[in-house]
């Protein structure tokens, strides 16, 4: 069974960095896509980025000059970087394992989630 | 920038059958295949259908999912109290660099 578990800090100062790392048990991370979503309270899910097991990278078009994904494969964690946060960052932030098959791609596999709140 | 469509709000009475439609704002992103995630409250969401129809291992077949042009639809028949959650579609974009992947808003569903 895959395992999926965020951890960082739950407050950040407006105009400094948010960092959360994900941590993976159960697989391999090599050929997936393991992603970040995120969900302001009460609100919808917003996809922030994915990163290959490879260390390829692909980012939400409205957050990338923002965003950097890393991959530690030997830790089985990945990390999410989101710079200059304003208050429209505080959000639920949920890693999550994209998988694929013949019929599809899909994200089999969340993290429990983590608040994180952006105020001074 | 594509963009999924969700009604915010549906509501059934146990036994009944719902459906929630997702509608997507061009052919870029209803060429593809779309999913479904049951979310309930201060929960994670969880995968309920994958390309299209695909009921991933353990989701009762109560759970239903079609596809037609670039709109989705979840049946859920036969509804129960624990039905009661927020309902997300999700696919991707491969118009736009990176094929990034689109939510919908969500819909919150209310057993009555």
């Amino acid at each position: 069974q895959v395992h999926l578990q965020e951890s960082g800090p739950g407050l950040v100062k407006p105009s400094e960095t948010l960092s959360l790392i994900c941590t993976v048990s159960g697989d391999s991370m090599t050929f997936y896509y393991w992603a970040w979503i995120r969900q302001p309270a009460g609100k919808g899910l917003e996809w922030i980025g994915r990163i290959y097991g490879s260390g390829s990278t692909n980012y939400s078009p409205s957050l990338k000059r923002r965003v950097t994904m890393s991959v530690d494969t030997s830790k089985k964690q990945f990390s999410l970087k989101l710079t200059s946060v304003t208050a429209a960052d505080t959000a639920f932030y949920y890693c999550a394992r994209e998988s694929y098959d013949s019929s599809g791609y899909y994200h089999d596999y969340w993290g429990q989630g983590t608040l994180v709140t952006v105020s001074s | 920038q594509s963009v999924l469509t969700q009604p915010p709000s549906a509501s059934g009475t146990p036994g009944q059958r719902v459906t929630i439609s997702c509608s997507g704002s061009n052919s870029s992103i209803g060429t593809n295949t779309f999913d479904w995630y049951q979310q309930l409250p201060g929960k994670a969401p969880k995968l309920l259908i994958y390309a299209n129809d695909q009921r991933p291992s353990g989701v009762p077949d109560r759970f239903s999912g079609s596809k037609s042009g670039t709109s989705a639809s979840l049946a859920i028949s036969g509804l129960h109290s624990e039905d009661e959650a927020d309902y997300h579609c999700a696919s991707w974009d491969d118009s736009l660099n990176g094929s990034p992947w689109v939510f919908g808003g969500g819909t919150k569903l209310t057993v009555l």
